[in-house]
């Protein structure tokens, strides 16, 4: 299967801070990169879904300003949690789809982020 | 508003049996449906996608899909310790945009 990587792995920042995290589809082209969110024992939530050299959509309740995306080539998007709160704290995940339908979510390894 | 329900567990089977988990889900429409396994800490990684009505088998795993009934399943047959983790049914809507509707997903435990 694909390679999709994150980075970082896992964050540490004051509340207040901003953090980006980078996810890469190493060997094919995503048209499409989707980031989820998921908290303890809870399911992944759909924060958005991000196409090349376009704006991301974003699901309801997700706020667009502080949750910033890019989603610049195929193969690179980035996630922005601007002025970060505790209540931020989480597992970021993730996944590029191919663009055909029927193909798989390829998912990245997820970033843990902890605002203090 | 479009669900996919499972059973939260955990559902807990003894080494070598067979742990059986469900999902339905409403949208009439889906195309595409997923297993993915995640552990702890971990994210998700795909078990088996299935298409057609029918079973679909690889390895251990088994994956079932009724559309009549808007039902799939997923079969692991001589569960190991290590099968341990929270399996996840996702579908796809029937909008084609690759968007996949998870449920909450069904813990397996698997008991030496």
């Amino acid at each position: 299967g694909a390679v999709v990587s994150q980075h970082p792995s896992w964050v540490i920042c004051k509340s207040g801070t901003s953090v980006k995290i980078e996810c890469r589809s190493l060997d094919f082209q995503a048209t499409t990169m989707f980031w989820y969110r998921q908290f303890p024992k809870q399911s992944l939530m759909l924060m958005a879904t991000s196409n090349e050299g376009s704006k991301a959509t974003y699901e309801q309740g997700v706020e667009k300003d502080k949750f910033l995306i890019n989603h610049a080539s195929l193969t690179l998007s980035t996630l922005t949690v601007t002025s970060a709160h505790p209540e931020d704290s989480s597992f970021y995940i993730c996944s590029a789809w191919g663009g055909w339908p029927g193909d798989e979510q390829y998912f990245g390894p997820g970033t843990r982020l902890t605002v203090t | 508003q479009k669900e996919v329900e499972q059973n939260s567990g955990p559902l807990s089977v003894p080494e070598g049996a067979i742990a059986s988990l469900n999902c339905t889900y409403s949208d009439r429409g889906s195309q595409s449906f997923f297993w993915y396994r995640q552990y702890s800490g971990k994210s998700p990684e795909l078990i088996m996608s299935i298409y057609s009505n029918g079973d679909k088998e690889d390895g251990r795993f088994t994956a079932q899909l009724n559309k009549a009934s808007q039902y799939v399943s997923l079969l692991i047959r001589d569960s190991q310790p290590s099968d341990s983790a929270t399996y996840l049914c996702a579908v796809s809507g029937s909008s084609n945009t690759g968007k996949l509707i998870f449920g909450q997903g069904t813990t397996l435990q698997v008991k030496p």
